[in-house]
């Protein structure tokens, strides 16, 4: 069955570094996203990206966030110095389609910012 | 804000044992609430995706309700396995693209 691969599982960074969090979304999916979760707290939206696009992001998604599909298969996210606030767990999530239908999420990459 | 709860926040059931938890969500704007099955270490899977006033969805032991108009849902687990034991998230959609989460119910299932 497809599904949404993500790595590292774990990733360690010094604050002020930057990261780079890699997705493989489903084959023939068209909408991607990235949440995150913060120890403790619920799951949070980031960005949304369709056609080489953001097409919503939230408040949390500044300046320092960025995502490329960099070719047909990679779907990343950049956070270009780190905060020690940025530590949480990051999911990649992707569907098909703009209507209800269910978004498939990744494992998850577990960022630590020390 | 958009503010999605999950009652209670975590459940201790013996096997065998049927059980249910709460998603309460923003009754204006409704386009489809989603649930999760999450197990630590893994995907969060997803079991439902519900947009219809009354709807009702099943999937092997687990099913759930909707009801749009006082923004609940209701998830139901008949006789609890011990594999039944995870998180289980709900999350509200209007009609943009992102969901927003409940904070989730932690299922344990004691043998």
């Amino acid at each position: 069955e497809p599904e949404v691969t993500q790595t590292p599982s774990h990733q360690v960074t010094q604050m002020g570094q930057e990261v780079i969090l890699r997705c493989v979304p489903i084959s023939n999916h068209l909408y991607f996203y990235w949440y995150r979760q913060i120890l403790g707290q619920k799951v949070e939206f980031l960005v949304s990206f369709y056609n080489n696009e953001i097409s919503e992001k939230s408040e949390i998604f500044d300046d320092q966030f960025s995502v490329e599909r960099p070719d047909g298969s990679n779907f990343t996210l950049k956070i270009r110095s780190t905060k020690l606030e940025d530590s949480a767990m990051y999911f990649c999530a992707s569907t098909g389609d703009r209507g209800p239908s269910e978004q498939y999420f990744g494992p998850g990459t577990r960022l630590t910012v020390t | 804000i958009l503010n999605v709860e999950q009652s209670p926040q975590s459940l201790h059931v013996q096997e065998g044992d049927s059980t249910n938890f709460t998603c309460s969500f923003p009754s204006s704007n409704f386009y489809a609430l989603h649930w999760y099955r999450w197990e630590t270490a893994k995907s969060p899977e997803a079991l439902f995706v519900m947009t219809l006033n009354g709807d009702e969805k099943k999937k092997g032991r687990i099913s759930a309700t909707l009801n749009t108009k006082e923004g609940y849902s209701y998830l139901y687990i008949k006789g609890s396995q011990p594999e039944d034991s995870a998180t289980y998230l709900c999350a509200f959609r209007t009609g943009a693209q992102k969901l927003v989460f409940g904070q989730g119910t932690r299922l344990t299932i004691n043998p």
